[in-house]
């Protein structure tokens, strides 16, 4: 089964870092493109930036550039967003999700990881 | 405020046929092919629709989707109580960023 298993939800404080995980199974984790998708609380989808695993290159929406980093380890199959100084305003749902087509990048994200939640919060 | 404008609401009785607009530009819409994505209440996004029209393995036919210039809707035909969620339209933009609707809240009254 292709599936997306997201790391567990995080209660932090302002000024603290955090990495949140994403971990790909069933399929060929380096030959598909995957996104991250912010969900702030009661709010719509938000495109933060896109990674493809099998050489790391790497594209931020301009909302987001220098406010977090996205990278991978192909060796777990694993992609992760990282904050080096949370702020309260990060406090949302966040998801992974996969580009349908390998190596195609613009698709459309076909399977979606079940979200973390992180709080943060002094 | 979104650059793809959804309304933020729509409702419908069930075996009604209601249909959710997404209104781009040129340099998203207009030059790109749009997705659609379900958000049932608690749970991840679920692919709906993609490259304007095309369903996936498993959704069923009462949802479509059409593109025209740089707008594009989503169709669900016998509206079904399991159908109340949130919508979502996407397209990617010539800058290449990914671009989400603010979604529309969909009531099956």
């Amino acid at each position: 089964e292709v599936q997306l298993v997201q790391s567990g939800a995080e209660v932090k404080k302002p000024g603290e870092s955090l990495k949140i995980s994403c971990k790909g199974s069933g399929y060929s984790f380096t030959s598909y493109w995957i996104g991250w998708v912010r969900q702030m609380p009661g709010k719509g989808l938000e495109w933060m930036g896109i990674i493809y695993p099998g050489d790391s290159d790497t594209r931020y929406s301009p909302s987001f550039q220098g406010q977090v980093t996205i990278s991978a380890d192909k060796s777990i199959s694993t992609a992760y967003l990282q904050w080096s100084s949370l702020k309260a305003s990060d406090t949302a749902m966040y998801y992974c999700a996969r580009s349908a087509t390998a190596m195609v990048y613009g698709d459309a994200f076909d399977i979606w990881g079940q979200g973390t939640m992180v709080t943060v919060s002094s | 405020q979104s650059v793809l404008t959804q309304p933020p609401s729509a409702s419908g009785t069930p075996g009604q046929r209601v249909t959710i607009s997404c209104s781009g530009s040129s340099s998203n819409i207009g030059s790109n092919t749009v997705n659609w994505y379900q958000q049932l209440p608690g749970t991840a996004p679920k692919l709906l629709i993609y490259s304007n029209n095309q369903r996936p393995s498993g959704v069923p036919d009462r949802f479509s989707g059409s593109k025209s210039g740089t707008s594009a809707s989503l169709a669900i035909s016998g509206l079904q109580s399991e159908d109340e969620a949130d919508y979502y339209c996407a397209a990617w933009d010539d800058s290449l960023n990914g671009l989400f609707g603010g979604g529309t809240k969909l009531t099956v009254l």
